[in-house]
């Protein structure tokens, strides 16, 4: 079974500085998707970055980026520029690429809050 | 639609009551998902659909917990006799093909709360 752990419950940071979510995870599987998921007041949860596991290349998408450490099976996040918008709730998560591997497992999510 | 719709936004039902959530797709997406996310927690899966069939209901927490897609598009998910701890957000995805190689749209998602 895969385990997703996000050990900063909170975190805030000052409007245009930089921040980083920290996630660790468990596995024995070799090929796997990592994601950070986006959760505003809205509910909706929607996907900010997708890494995935055989790729050594850090994914990035325009402020967001990860620092992908296979081998210590750590996912963090920098948010560079933190703008008012990015006030959230963030979830890593994971998905198997092994034959019916088709849930998300989730951590119990940190607390972005940005301060103007 | 433009989105994943879930209908009612909120629900509120008094324990040992029936209640059932809809889950409008993307159109054409063939995987479903439900996912119930309690508070302070993230998403927790409950149940995958690919067309009409379950493909994965291992995570449904028991028997009073039911969810159907009968034409391959819109999903009902069923609760009989509601509990207190069945209260939470009922979220749904979909996508175009199951796994993690093509994105999952999320709906807004259904809060539920047993009185």
């Amino acid at each position: 079974a895969q385990t997703v752990t996000q050990s900063q419950p909170e975190m805030s940071v000052q409007e245009a500085e930089t921040v980083t979510l920290s996630c660790t995870y468990d596995t024995s599987e070799s090929n796997y998707y990592l994601f950070w998921y986006k959760q505003p007041p809205s509910r909706q949860m929607i996907l900010v970055i997708r890494q995935e596991a055989y790729k050594q290349q850090n994914a990035t998408e325009n402020r967001f980026s990860v620092n992908f450490q296979k081998a210590a099976k750590s996912f963090s996040l920098k948010i560079s520029d933190s703008q008012l918008g990015d006030t959230a709730m963030y979830f890593c998560a994971f998905i198997g690429l092994r034959a019916g591997s088709y849930q998300l497992t989730f951590g119990k999510g940190t607390k972005l809050s940005v301060i103007p | 639609g433009a989105g994943v719709s879930q209908t009612p936004s909120n629900k509120v039902t008094e324990k040992g009551k029936y209640v059932e959530l809809r889950c409008d797709p993307i159109s054409g997406h063939t995987a479903l998902y439900w996912y119930r996310q309690s508070l302070g927690q993230g998403p927790e899966f409950l149940i995958y659909f690919q067309g009409t069939g379950a493909a994965d209901d291992s995570g449904l927490p028991n028997d009073r917990f039911f969810a159907v897609r009968p034409e391959g598009s819109v999903s009902t998910l069923k609760i009989q006799r509601t509990e207190r701890g069945d209260s939470a957000v009922y979220l749904c995805a979909s996508s175009l093909s199951p796994g993690g190689g093509t994105e999952a749209f999320f709906g807004q998602g259904t809060r539920l709360t047993v009185v």
